[in-house]
């Protein structure tokens, strides 16, 4: 499986702009990249996903490398509901075969208010 | 939409007992997953259903652990005997499949075992 790294932790002021880095340097043509975030006591919600264009919705915006081997997910603001552990995921489209969403450790995202 | 359902979400057993946890996938849900989560790590997939046909199950404890999805929809996972590392919270999730686009998956609330 292409791995991902995250910083274990980060912290940002409220209403500011976060921007959370994820590389994987191992990225294959079809990988898709998604990030999902962990709310305290709650189960992993999605965040976002993309291939090799920017992308942009409600929650947040995702940043793709032209070589794709980094990534990086955007908040454009911040407040105290994004405290969360923020995963970031590779995953092949169906029928690519391994098609697991596979977590790793994520990064846990403090919010000073 | 009603999303991911599971129960019950807390349960206490002692060691050597057994128990079963179920979820209900959100209706039209292709694949369905159950995720361990231990205290401070990431959840850990243990066994990938599409229908009711099984994707992956590599890291299931085939010992111990068994799951099975029935008509392609609802799902239990089930530990027997437990152990005192099987205290974690179980996910289950799922997900529509479109063809090969890829899509999001919605997760439960969780089941939290202690196995005391």
């Amino acid at each position: 499986d292409a791995k991902t790294t995250q910083p274990n932790s980060m912290e940002s002021n409220e209403e500011e702009p976060v921007h959370l880095p994820c590389n994987h340097s191992t990225i294959s043509g079809t990988d898709y990249i998604h990030w999902y975030r962990q709310l305290p006591s709650q189960g992993p919600e999605y965040v976002i996903h993309g291939l090799t264009s920017n992308v942009n919705n409600r929650m947040a915006s995702l940043a793709i490398a032209e070589d794709r081997k980094s990534s990086t997910l955007i908040l454009h603001r911040a407040t105290l509901r994004d405290a969360a552990v923020y995963y970031c995921i590779l995953r092949p489209p169906w029928g690519f075969g391994n098609e697991k969403l596979t977590f790793g450790t994520g990064t846990r995202l403090t919010i000073i208010p | 939409e009603a999303g991911v359902a599971q129960s019950p979400r807390y349960k206490i057993i002692e060691k050597r007992q057994s128990v079963a946890f179920w979820c209900n996938p959100i209706s039209g849900h292709a694949t369905l997953y159950w995720y361990q989560q231990i205290l401070g790590q990431g959840p850990k997939l243990l066994i990938q259903f599409q229908n009711n046909g099984v994707v992956d199950d590599s890291q299931l404890p085939k010992d111990r652990f068994s799951a099975e999805r029935l008509k392609g929809v609802d799902s239990t996972l089930k530990i027997q005997p437990a152990k005192l590392e099987d205290s974690a919270v179980y996910l289950c999730a799922s997900s529509p499949q479109q063809g090969w686009l890829d899509t999001e998956a919605f997760f439960g609330q969780g089941t939290r075992l202690t196995v005391v």
